[in-house]
């Protein structure tokens, strides 16, 4: 059974940087899917922030791509996002997930992490 | 973007009786060369992450009931629940994956029992 727990700061500060962990069990990170990060604003609906492939290939969202870095380490089977100059409308739960692929592109999420409450607040 | 809009906000069914929750999407997620609507359903109930309910906008996920079906094709999608039970309270998003620039989910239809 593929499971995801996300890890990381539950606060950070404005203008600096939030660096959240993926750690995958029962599925080897390496065995050709996409894996994700998506976030939802307390009460709110979901958004995608981006997904990478094993190889390293990344996906992100283009309102957030300047701000955004998704890396992989295949030896600890996880991956990291970096999310630069937060602001209030960063805090989210964050979450992250598999993407099923076809033909090489990330397509629906099939297993989802817990997600992990990030308040952006000095 | 492909903007997913869903209808309603939210609905109110008796238990037992049908729900059908509407996604829109701002241009077809219909991809000719394989015939595939590139649209996903999740379910999330309170403190839980989404769970995926259907894919390919009519696959239903492994382990879903099958009260469960998605129905539509081009840019209009539709989520049923044909007979309500107590533990399908939750909010329902649909997701389009056409398009690798930007997957995006619809708002969210929260479903209540009447």
């Amino acid at each position: 059974q593929v499971q995801l727990q996300e890890s990381g700061p539950g606060l950070v500060k404005p203008s600096e940087t939030l660096s959240l962990t993926c750690a995958v069990s029962g599925y080897s990170i390496s065995s050709g899917y996409y894996w994700g990060w998506i976030r939802q604003p307390p009460g709110k609906g979901l958004e995608w922030i981006g997904s990478i492939y094993d190889s390293g290939s990344t996906y992100y969202n283009p309102s957030l791509k300047s701000r955004v870095t998704i890396s992989v380490d295949t030896s600890k089977n996880q991956f990291s996002l970096k999310l630069s100059s937060v602001t209030a409308a960063d805090t989210a739960v964050y979450h992250c997930a598999r993407n099923n692929i076809l033909t090489g592109y990330p397509l629906y999420f099939d297993y989802w992490g817990q997600g992990t409450l990030v308040t952006v607040s000095s | 973007d492909i903007v997913m809009t869903q209808s309603p906000d939210s609905l109110a069914v008796s238990l037992g009786e049908r729900a059908t929750i509407n996604c829109k999407s701002s241009q077809s997620v219909l991809y000719n060369s394989n015939n595939k609507n590139y649209l996903a359903w999740y379910q999330q109930k309170p403190g839980q992450p989404p769970k995926l309910l259907i894919y390919w906008a009519s696959t239903r996920e492994s382990g879903v009931p099958d009260r469960f079906s998605g129905s539509g094709s081009g840019t209009d999608f539709t989520l049923t629940i044909s007979s309500l039970q107590a533990e399908d309270v939750a909010v329902y998003y649909c997701q389009q994956y056409y398009s690798t620039l930007a997957l995006t989910f619809g708002g969210g239809t929260k479903v209540e029992i009447k």
